[in-house]
């Protein structure tokens, strides 16, 4: 069965604070996605990877970086933890013209 | 640029009811694909059914449907004989056929299903 793995389920920090949130997909695709997820507001990308090393901007990438070092794990990184980063992190991946599968989310609160 | 609303922030159906859920979509382009997923409350989203804007003929999965009026710009989910397991979010989802991977997301529907 095919699986995206994100490594925390529920995630608290603090206002500041570096901020890793894994991402690793055990069927070797190309693309791979971080978006959020805020009530009324749907989901957001954030960025994209379409190849290792490869990455892209969405449409909210302010406070917010990437790493995909290898093709199964894509990573999102929050430089300086803010408030108004608390929301729910949704990672995803596909094959070029394949149907999405996503991870379970990571619920991050920021205090 | 590419825009997907959902009207509808919530909608309610009798189990074994049918329900429409609506979807609207704004784009320039021609080929293109159209998704909805569901989200139950253990988060996991998954897809339920697929349109190509090529396939004139409706996208159909099991008890799911959809209505897809390309001039119209609509593209909106049926469920039949609704079941308990049904109550979700359910996104509405729009990707371009060429050019770029991105998948543009509806801001969502919660439904309820009631016993």
């Amino acid at each position: 069965d095919v699986k995206v793995t994100q490594s925390s389920r529920y995630l608290v920090k603090r206002t500041g604070e570096k901020v890793f949130l894994e991402c690793v997909q055990d069927m070797d695709h190309e693309n791979m996605f971080w978006y959020r997820q805020d009530p009324g507001l749907g989901l957001r990308l954030i960025y994209f990877s379409y190849d290792v090393k490869m990455k892209e901007k969405g449409d909210i990438p302010e406070g917010y970086s990437v790493s995909r070092e290898k093709k199964e794990r894509f990573s999102l990184i929050l430089e300086s933890a803010s408030t108004n980063q608390t929301s729910m992190y949704l990672c995803a991946s596909s094959l070029l013209d394949e149907k999405l599968f996503f991870g379970s989310g990571t619920q991050l609160s920021v205090l | 640029a590419q825009t997907v609303t959902q009207s509808q922030p919530e909608m309610s159906v009798q189990e074994a009811e049918t329900v429409t859920l609506s979807c609207t979509y704004d784009t320039s382009e021609s080929d293109y694909y159209l998704f909805w997923y569901k989200q139950p409350p253990s988060r996991q989203m998954i897809l339920v059914i697929r349109q190509e804007a090529y396939k004139q003929q409706n996208a159909t999965e099991n008890r799911f449907s959809v209505n897809f009026q390309k001039a119209a710009k609509s593209f909106s989910l049926k469920i039949s004989d609704s079941q308990l397991g049904d109550a979700a979010m359910y996104f509405c989802a729009y990707r371009s056929g060429s050019g770029t991977y991105k998948y543009i997301f509806g801001t969502g529907t919660r439904l309820k299903v009631l016993a």
